[in-house]
C-alpha cells in the first residue's frame, strides 16, 4: 500500500494567519491527490482534487500544490470556521486508496 | 439534493455478523461507484471496499483486511447499498461511512469521495 504521511499532526494558528499542511507519499502518485476537511461530528468533505483544483463552492483561501511525492494544503487567512481535521488521500493506487493520518487545526 | 444515510450499526460480539445499509436519495445508486470507508481514532480513515456502477459491471473490490469477511451488495429497487460484515473482530470497531466516488476525468484514479453519509458506529466487543 502507498503510505501517506501528513505533518504536522496538529497545529494551533491565529485567525488571519497562513496555514500550511504537508502530505508526503511513499512513492510517486502523480497528481492523484485529494484534500478533505472534517469538522467535529461530521463526515469529510472534499476541498481540493487533483492536487491543485479547488472544488466548486470551496472558499478561495484554500489552495493545493505539489505533485509526485510532496503536496501542500494552504489556507491563506485562517477563519474560525476552518477549525477541523484535514486529510490527504491518494487515488493513484485505485481501488486501494489510502488516506493520511490527519492534521488537527485549532485556533490559537 | 444528493443524500446518503447509513444505518445498521451497533454492538456485536467478536465472531458475529452485522449488515449496514446506505440509502441514497437524489440520484440512482446503480449508476454510481460506491465505497465504504471506516474511521477510527487509532487508524484514521480506511477504505473498506467498493461496488462499481451497473454499467461498469457492478463488480466489487475489497481491502485486504476485510477480504473473505465483508461483502458489498446493492438493491436497486430500494436504492440501497449494503455492507455485510461477518466474522467480526475487535479491530473492526469503527464508524462506517458510505460515499460516492465522483469522477473528474477519464483516468482510473481521477475521483474523489463525495458526498458521504453521516456514518454509523459499529462496536465489536465481548
Amino acid at each position: 500500500d502507498i503510505q501517506m504521511t501528513q505533518s504536522p499532526s496538529s497545529l494551533s494558528v491565529a485567525v488571519g494567519d497562513r496555514v500550511t499542511i504537508t502530505c508526503r507519499a511513499s512513492q510517486s502518485i502523480g497528481s492523484y491527490l485529494n484534500w478533505y476537511q472534517q469538522k467535529p461530528g461530521k463526515a469529510p468533505q472534499v476541498l481540493i482534487y487533483a492536487a491543485t483544483s479547488l472544488r466548486s463552492g470551496v472558499p478561495s483561501r484554500f489552495s493545493g500544490s505539489g505533485s509526485g511525492t510532496g503536496f501542500t494544503l494552504t489556507i491563506s487567512s485562517l477563519q474560525p470556521e476552518d477549525v477541523a481535521t484535514y486529510y490527504c488521500q491518494q487515488t493513484y493506487s485505485t481501488p486501494s486508496i489510502t488516506f493520511g493520518q490527519g492534521t488537527r487545526l485549532e485556533i490559537k | 439534493e444528493v443524500h446518503l444515510v447509513e444505518s445498521g450499526g451497533g454492538l456485536v460480539k467478536p465472531g458475529g455478523s452485522l449488515r449496514l445499509s446506505c440509502v441514497a436519495s437524489g440520484f440512482t445508486l446503480s449508476g454510481a461507484w460506491m465505497s465504504w470507508v471506516r474511521q477510527t481514532p487509532e487508524k484514521g480513515l480506511e477504505w473498506v471496499g467498493h461496488m462499481k456502477s451497473k454499467a461498469d459491471g457492478g463488480t466489487t473490490d475489497y481491502a485486504e483486511f476485510v477480504k473473505g469477511r465483508f461483502t458489498i451488495s446493492r438493491d436497486d429497487s430500494k436504492n440501497t447499498l449494503y455492507l455485510q460484515m461477518n466474522s467480526l473482530k475487535n479491530e473492526d470497531t469503527a464508524v462506517y461511512y458510505c460515499s460516492t466516488e465522483g469522477k473528474y476525468c477519464s483516468s482510473p484514479g481521477c475521483y474523489w469521495f463525495d458526498p458521504w453519509g453521516q456514518g454509523t458506529l459499529v462496536t465489536v466487543s465481548s
